[in-house]
């Protein structure tokens, strides 16, 4: 069945680095796809619709230097935390609709930076 | 911003009782999902429900729309260990279709 692969599922980082996360769609093309952030005991906050083909769209207060998005295929986008600090750390999440029914998530990358 | 605010935010309760979690906004949406989540994993959808007034249950949960598609519930009865996550509401909007969740309540269920 359809499923969303995120990768690496953690990722421990010195300040000051950039770290990249993968978000796959497996079985299935996504043309769009959406990137969260989670603060522990908190909820999802959307950070960006990633879209194929063009820019990312992102939401209000979401610095689009500082996580950038590339979405080159209909399979995978990408998430890219530049010049990474220990405010950064978070729980990133992708997701993406299946036929505009269900939207599927992956599992997640806990990004800590030191 | 949360555009849904759901209440409470922490819930803890012993094995065997009901409960019921609020999802509420000012705001009308043609859609609303509800979504399970357990720590380090993704999100998963327990319902959608589209139309004012609808009920949905799913064996011992029970989701329900307001009238006026501004507001949501979801009670649990007998509530088990397993119930344990946070549940998080969302509207569906916009042309991407993104979500936007609610607050969050996280649940605790104690054996």
């Amino acid at each position: 069945g359809a499923v969303v692969s995120q990768h690496p599922s953690r990722v421990i980082c010195k300040s000051g680095t950039s770290v990249k996360i993968e978000c796959r769609s497996l079985d299935f093309q996504a043309t769009t796809m959406f990137w969260y952030r989670q603060f522990p005991k908190q909820s999802l906050m959307l950070m960006a619709t990633s879209n194929e083909g063009s820019k990312a769209t992102y939401e209000q207060g979401v610095e689009k230097d500082k996580f950038l998005i590339n979405h080159a295929s209909l399979t995978l986008s990408t998430l890219t935390v530049t010049s990474a600090h220990p405010e950064d750390s978070s729980f990133y999440i992708c997701s993406a609709w299946v036929a505009n029914e269900k939207l599927f998530f992956g599992s997640g990358t806990q990004l800590s930076v030191l | 911003t949360q555009l849904l605010e759901q209440s409470p935010q922490f819930l803890s309760i012993q094995e065997g009782e009901n409960l019921t979690v609020y999802c509420n906004s000012s705001s009308v949406f043609s859609s609303l999902q509800w979504y399970r989540q357990e720590p380090g994993e993704g999100p998963v959808l327990l319902v959608t429900v589209v139309t004012g007034g609808e009920v949905k249950k799913l064996k011992r949960l029970t989701f329900q729309f307001g009238d006026a598609r501004k507001d949501s519930s979801l009670h649990i009865t007998a509530a088990q260990p397993g119930d344990t996550g946070l549940y998080l509401c969302a509207p569906v909007s916009g042309s991407a279709r993104q979500l936007t969740f609610g607050s969050g309540t996280q649940l605790t269920v104690l054996p």
